[in-house]
């Protein structure tokens, strides 16, 4: 049973525009959310974070916003460049709990 | 701060061997978690390991085992290795002091079971 789903296995967007990525999850007990980018033959790279008791944190480009009732977190690249390029993991986990990944959203930023 | 680093980074091995990984978390880091990364599986947690206990363990056979020393450090080993045990093996550590952390992750050690 998934509890962090990424529908979209892939994504292609053009430089400039917005970059949106979503991920739902089935575990009403999670707590904290965080999002994670991975290069190829690197370990992911922590992006940004999101506590449940908040709907929005922003960082630079990147926001992420959290929809408790729908159970759906996204996260926002604006503008996109071609160095977002990566596979973009979302994460959850309860408090002291391990963290559960989605199988991550190819993100493809052409120029 | 130095980050987390894993050794070694590419590893063969063939089935009914075993294997030792290794990770050292970044400095101050208390709590190192284990995950494994196949191709359509994205991240599945192994363990992880707080002052040198076990303080969560994913759904693994227990083939499957690790330990962590005083200064932090850990090691994953398997045994028996199985051809599905090919995988990017991904330690990461964090601080673990209170309910809401980030984990930092490594670069990952490449086991390919032939």
């Amino acid at each position: 049973d998934q509890q962090v789903k990424q529908n979209s296995p892939s994504l292609s967007v053009q430089e400039g525009r917005i970059s949106i990525l979503n991920c739902d999850y089935t575990n009403s007990m999670f707590d904290y959310f965080l999002w994670y980018k991975k290069y190829p033959a690197e370990g992911p790279t922590f992006l940004i974070s999101i506590s449940s008791i908040k709907d929005k944190n922003e960082d630079g480009r990147f926001t992420v916003f959290l929809n408790k009732s729908a159970k759906h977190l996204s996260l926002h690249i604006v503008p996109s460049q071609p160095g977002d390029s990566a596979v973009y993991f979302c994460a959850a986990r309860r408090s002291q709990g391990n963290l559960i990944f989605g199988k991550g959203t190819k993100l493809s930023v052409k120029p | 701060k130095a980050g987390v680093t894993q050794t070694p980074r590419y590893l063969i091995k063939t089935r009914g061997q075993q294997v030792t990984l290794s990770c050292s978390p970044i400095s101050g880091h208390r709590s190192v978690s284990w995950y494994q990364q196949t191709p359509g599986q994205g991240l599945q947690f192994l363990f992880e390991y707080f002052s040198e206990t076990q303080r969560n363990k994913g759904n693994f056979p227990g083939r499957f085992s690790g330990r962590q020393f005083s200064n932090s450090r850990s090691e994953m080993n398997v045994s028996t290795l199985e051809l599905g045990d090919s995988a990017l093996y991904l330690c990461a550590s964090s601080l673990r002091t209170s309910g809401v952390d980030t984990q930092y992750f490594g670069p990952g050690t490449r086991l390919t079971v032939l």
